[in-house]
């Protein structure tokens, strides 16, 4: 079965740094990418998406970046504030027309002053 | 701004008891999805719906586990005899077409408590 991880469980930086999380995956490679945000007590928000034949895809402070060949994604928040803690669930989409996701278990993210 | 609503946003039943958790999708949506996610474990798929029936469910949705639309709007998930390891936060999703690079919009959850 598909197995995702997510580089670490916790990730404390300070306001202004840039942000790095890693998706690693194995098996099958997934057609899509998502990143999403979950807060406490809350259900995923879309982030992004990336295609397998996208390199890299940029919204706003957001850049996440797609390599194949090494199965991994890296999720990017530049000029990070503290309204970004949050936790980062990665989740892959095989393609199929029915769009289910397979997640991370997500890094926590904690931005302070 | 649409948004998937569910209700109720906690649930405390006993064991062995019946729950439905309901779910009203974006209007313009097609395909629905129930998630879990148990407290400090990842969000799990459990199944998707489409055109009135299962698309495509995982192993942890068995026999105890059903989903409905009963009209155009709702969407329910029934467990018939609940477990306590089906205490979870439990999501609906939806997207608006069946092609999967459509974002999956989700619900605030409804937190399921099995005593």
């Amino acid at each position: 079965s598909q197995k995702i991880e997510q580089n670490s469980e916790a990730l404390n930086i300070q306001e202004g740094k840039t942000a790095t999380l890693t998706c690693n995956y194995t098996n099958y490679s997934p057609a899509y990418l998502q990143w999403y945000r979950q807060d406490p007590g809350r259900g995923p928000v879309f982030l992004l998406l990336i295609r397998e034949n996208e390199k890299e895809k940029r919204k706003e402070r957001l850049k996440v970046t797609f390599d194949t060949t090494l199965k991994q994604s890296l999720f990017h928040i530049t000029a990070s504030q503290p309204a970004d803690s949050a936790t980062y669930l990665c989740a892959l989409d095989r393609g199929s027309t029915l769009g289910r996701l397979y997640f991370g278990r997500g890094t926590q993210l904690t931005v302070w002053p | 701004e649409p948004e998937v609503t569910q209700t109720p946003s906690h649930q405390v039943t006993q064991m062995g008891q019946e729950v439905i958790l309901r779910c009203v999708p974006i209007s313009n949506h097609l395909y629905f999805y129930w998630y879990r996610q148990i407290l400090g474990q990842k969000v799990e798929f459990l199944v998707s719906f489409y055109n009135n029936e299962i698309s495509e469910k995982s192993e942890i949705f068995d026999d105890q586990f059903s989903v409905e639309r009963p009209d155009g709007s709702n969407f329910t998930l029934k467990i018939r005899s609940t477990k306590l390891e089906d205490s979870a936060m439990y999501f609906c999703a939806s997207i608006n077409s069946g092609n999967s690079y459509n974002e999956q919009f989700f619900g605030p959850g409804t937190r399921l408590t099995v005593l």
